[in-house]
């Protein structure tokens, strides 16, 4: 089965600097890659995604690149905010009717 | 709009004792549905996951069971609790363009 693994476990950054998480996977069937943020106490929600059909998509501050030959994918957060201090969590997945392979999280802290 | 709902939100349950959790899925059909366990600080773990009315697959031996009686409908049973069972439980569901949405959880606390 599919095996996902996820660096670091936490990560502390400055308020404005740029934060990166990555997460590698073993199956290469897999071809769909969520990122998820969950706030203390909170449901994961889904803040981006990418498909293996493309190599890098962004939504403002928030970037996913995807490489399909590595078989890593990684989160980029730039100009952090306080507010962006949550855990993270990646996944894969084979697609529609599959489970999703979650990784083992990131904890993300971001100094004011 | 879809929506998922899931009941009861926090749970206080002394070992030995049976659980049934439920989650509702609302504005679609024949949804994928997920049961996932989190630990205090821990990550998401799979049990079982349901494609359709009555097809359950189980991801890890618990003393947990699921139920898939209705297409929007998905149960979480135990007949009897485990110290080790508490957490957090979270409902999952992914439409066909294979986003998946968690719905808000259950907090299982076994005494």
């Amino acid at each position: 089965g599919e095996n996902v693994e996820q660096h670091p476990s936490t990560l502390s950054v400055q308020e404005g600097d740029s934060a990166v998480i990555k997460c590698t996977y073993s199956d290469s069937a897999s071809n769909y890659f969520p990122w998820y943020k969950q706030e203390l106490g909170k449901r994961p929600q889904l803040i981006i995604d990418i498909r293996s059909n493309v190599g890098e998509k962004k939504d403002q501050r928030i970037a996913v690149t995807l490489n399909k030959t590595a078989k890593h994918f990684s989160l980029h957060i730039t100009e952090t905010q306080p507010e962006d201090s949550a855990v993270y969590f990646c996944a894969a997945s084979r697609g529609t009717g599959n489970q999703f392979y979650f990784g083992t999280g990131t904890s993300l802290t971001v100094i004011p | 709009s879809q929506t998922i709902h899931q009941w009861p939100a926090t749970l206080v349950q002394p070992v030995g004792s049976p659980l049934s959790l439920e989650c509702t899925v609302e504005g679609t059909s024949n949804p994928n549905l997920y049961w996932y366990r989190q630990a205090a600080g821990r990550g998401l773990q799979l049990l079982f996951y349901s494609v359709g009315i009555g097809q359950i697959s189980s991801e890890v031996p618990q003393n947990l069971s699921a139920s898939r009686p209705q297409d929007r409908q998905f149960i979480l049973s135990s007949k009897k609790l485990l110290l080790s069972d508490s957490g957090f439980y979270l409902c999952a569901w992914t439409p066909s363009t294979r986003e998946q949405y968690f719905g808000p959880g259950t907090r299982l606390t076994v005494t």
